[in-house]
């Protein structure tokens, strides 16, 4: 089964309006860690924001914020006042403590279009 | 913060030819880094994880004879693809964490692989 599913291949939100990512994951862990990467054409993956499975506040870095909801298991992240360097590729991850591992798993990701 | 370099950013060689990617952490100690494959318009994948002073662990269906990993030391681990077929072609990209359970993954800029 998927680990983490984005649901939408593609987004569009006018300039200076706020959008909304979808992201569902799928663990059995306790512990875990979510995040959120924004990769522009260059390829580079930027870090944006971290959720921890057991912070209770939704976390917020700037114009990033997430709307992290457990027993649904998904972790939604909001851009505010979009610019137009905000057009690329975000990716939600997870983090699985029981593994053991530090690696992530990746969803398909959401390109986002931010129109002038 | 912390910085992790990917070196080259991009290389074309000739089919049968080997190429190594390098990547450092530049201000921190990586026990273990982590080598993704992504291709046109898809997530990212693990490959592999780089243990330093030990055998890297591979994911199912990556073959460790042509994709060769050496962490010789805790700032660098190299990934040598060996004999490359233009199907190799894509675009790699390496992440490390400070230790086990950090809120932060930090990659590198990645390389684009062109076999012809």
């Amino acid at each position: 089964a998927q680990k983490i599913t984005q649901t939408q291949p593609g987004m569009f939100v006018q300039e200076k309006e706020a959008v909304t990512l979808d992201c569902t994951y799928d663990t059995s862990d306790q512990s875990y860690g979510l995040f959120w990467y924004k990769q522009p054409s260059s390829g580079e993956m930027i870090f944006l924001i971290y959720q921890g499975s057991y912070d209770e506040q939704n976390a917020t870095e700037g114009r990033y914020s997430l709307n992290f909801q457990k027993a649904r298991k998904s972790t939604n992240l909001v851009i505010s006042a979009s610019q137009l360097g905000d057009s690329a590729m975000y990716f939600c991850a997870m983090r699985e403590r029981q593994t053991g591992a530090n690696n992530l798993f990746f969803g398909t990701g959401t390109r986002l279009t931010v129109i002038p | 913060g912390a910085v992790v370099s990917q070196h080259p950013s991009w290389v074309i060689c000739k089919s049968g030819t080997s190429v190594k990617i390098e990547c450092r952490s530049l201000d921190f100690q990586a026990t273990t880094m982590f080598w993704y494959r992504q291709f046109p318009k898809q997530s990212l994948m693990l490959m592999a994880t780089s243990n330093e002073g030990s055998k890297a662990t591979y994911e199912q269906g990556v073959e460790k004879d042509k994709f060769l990993i050496n962490h010789a030391s805790l700032t660098l681990s190299t990934l040598t693809v060996t004999s490359a077929h233009p199907e190799d072609s894509s675009f790699y990209i390496c992440s490390a964490a400070r230790g086990q359970g950090s809120t932060e993954a930090f990659f590198g800029q990645g390389t684009r692989l062109t076999v012809v």
